[in-house]
């Protein structure tokens, strides 16, 4: 059990783009997800705190507005990046918590 | 806030000897303790963790201890084998029941060799 998915695993998009990636607990329901960047080969980075109905909380430093994340159900928090730059590309990850957090596999978003 | 270290950055063990991976945390609040294989192009797996209540935990291959006092905590793997080798990050939080945030450290890249 406790199985995350996230979609899509990557994406290429153009600079000015929005790139939307969902994240799923597949067997169990999660009040609580949590949405981390990582660049290569450095550590996972929290980014915001996704409550099932609430607004995101969101770590010092990371743009509320760029990075749109809506928890619409116990199963589905969806992180959108609004107006994409190079910059942005990274490997985004999340997890569902239920006691002990699960982590999904990540996608890959490279902006060109 | 939290503040994790790690060390090693890398280790290289030869198939069959042990690696020990160490960490240390700054609030002594924190009473939850993960650590995550990561390999490459994947999310990180839980693989185990340990609570503030406990000083050891083994799992086959895999053990931690915690040292409370010292504020640190280790992974140790004994008879490694080359599917070992990934990236492997502790992580330290404050558990209170409900959804806790995880401040991870900056991971040891691991590799058996044969």
């Amino acid at each position: 059990g406790a199985v995350v998915s996230q979609h899509p695993s990557w994406v290429i998009c153009k600079s000015g783009t929005s790139v939307k990636i969902e994240c799923r607990s597949l067997d169990f329901q999660a009040t609580t997800m949590f949405w981390y960047r990582q660049f290569p080969k450095q550590s996972l980075m929290l980014m915001a705190t996704s409550n099932e109905g609430s607004k995101a909380t969101y770590e010092q430093g990371v743009e509320k507005d760029k990075f749109l994340i809506n928890h619409a159900s116990l199963t589905l928090s969806t992180l959108t990046v609004t107006s994409a730059h190079p910059e942005d590309s990274s490997f985004y990850i999340c997890s569902a918590s239920r006691d002990e957090q699960f982590f999904g596999p990540g996608t890959r978003l490279t902006v060109l | 806030g939290e503040n994790v270290e790690q060390h090693p950055s890398t280790l290289s063990v030869q198939e069959g000897d042990s690696a020990v991976i160490k960490c240390t945390y700054s609030d002594s609040a924190s009473n939850y303790f993960p650590w995550y294989k990561q390999e490459l192009g994947k999310g990180p797996q839980l693989i185990i963790d340990i609570r503030s209540n406990v000083g050891e935990k083994k799992d086959q291959r895999i053990a931690v201890t915690l040292n409370k006092t010292a504020k640190h905590f280790s992974l140790h793997i004994t008879e490694t084998q080359p599917e070992d080798s990934a990236v492997y990050f502790c992580a330290a939080s404050i558990h209170t029941g409900t959804a806790s945030k995880l401040t991870f450290g900056t991971g040891t890249r691991l590799q058996v060799t044969l």
